[in-house]
């Protein structure tokens, strides 16, 4: 069964500082993984999806590294703004999509 | 990015009634829906997978006569929740994959509570 762990639960940082969100899976044999946003009360908005075959994606401020023989992800967002505060989820797709219990962010004026 | 549209947003029943909730995908078609549930402060768990012209497939624990799921059409899943009681109250998201890329894009979500 996969199992997805993200680390820090929690984290706040003052504004302007880069943010390092990890992401951990137990199953390498992965279609895809992909990065969410959730605001508190709201859906998920996709942030970045990575192919398996596919090392890291970009998206604006937002970088997202994939190594499946370790099992690990990381997002990095540059320049952090109070806008980026939410709960940022991983998810991995094989057979099923299994999600992370996700990292809360905090970000200082 | 693709657009899925989830009604109702909020919905307040007495204990006892059945509540259904839709998941559409406005612009593209999705053979695949799949039902979240999401209680507070804790990840979506899977509850099942819908398939347009079959029967759902129920996760482990998943009460498939208690969360009724149809997926009518390519663009078009209902989740219904029987019999409701105030432990089903909770946050249900949808979502519904695009062919090409696997990517999933996410309704808003619905929150149910149940009194």
């Amino acid at each position: 069964k996969q199992e997805v762990t993200q680390i820090p639960a929690a984290l706040s940082v003052p504004e302007g500082e880069n943010l390092v969100l990890n992401c951990s899976f137990t199953d390498s044999a992965i279609y895809n993984l992909q990065w969410f946003r959730q605001d508190p009360g709201k859906g998920l908005t996709s942030l970045l999806l990575i192919q398996s075959s596919q090392r890291e994606q970009t998206s604006g401020r937002l970088n997202a590294s994939l190594d499946k023989s370790s099992g690990r992800s990381t997002l990095y967002i540059a320049a952090s703004q109070p806008g980026d505060s939410a709960t940022y989820l991983c998810a991995v797709s094989d057979y099923k999509l299994s999600f992370g219990a996700g990292t809360t962010v905090t970000v200082r004026a | 990015g693709a657009v899925v549209s989830q009604h109702p947003s909020w919905v307040i029943c007495k204990s006892g009634t059945s509540v259904k909730i839709e998941c559409r995908s406005l612009d593209f078609q999705a053979t695949t829906m799949f039902w979240y549930r999401q209680f507070p402060k804790q990840s979506l768990m899977l509850m099942a997978t819908s398939n347009e012209g079959s029967k759902a497939t129920y996760e482990q624990g998943v009460e498939k006569d208690k969360f009724l799921i149809n997926h009518a059409s390519l663009t078009l899943s209902t989740l219904t929740v029987t019999s409701a009681h105030p432990e089903d109250s909770s946050f249900y998201i949808c979502s519904a994959g695009t062919r090409n890329t696997g990517e999933l894009f996410f309704g808003e979500g619905s929150r149910l509570t149940v009194l």
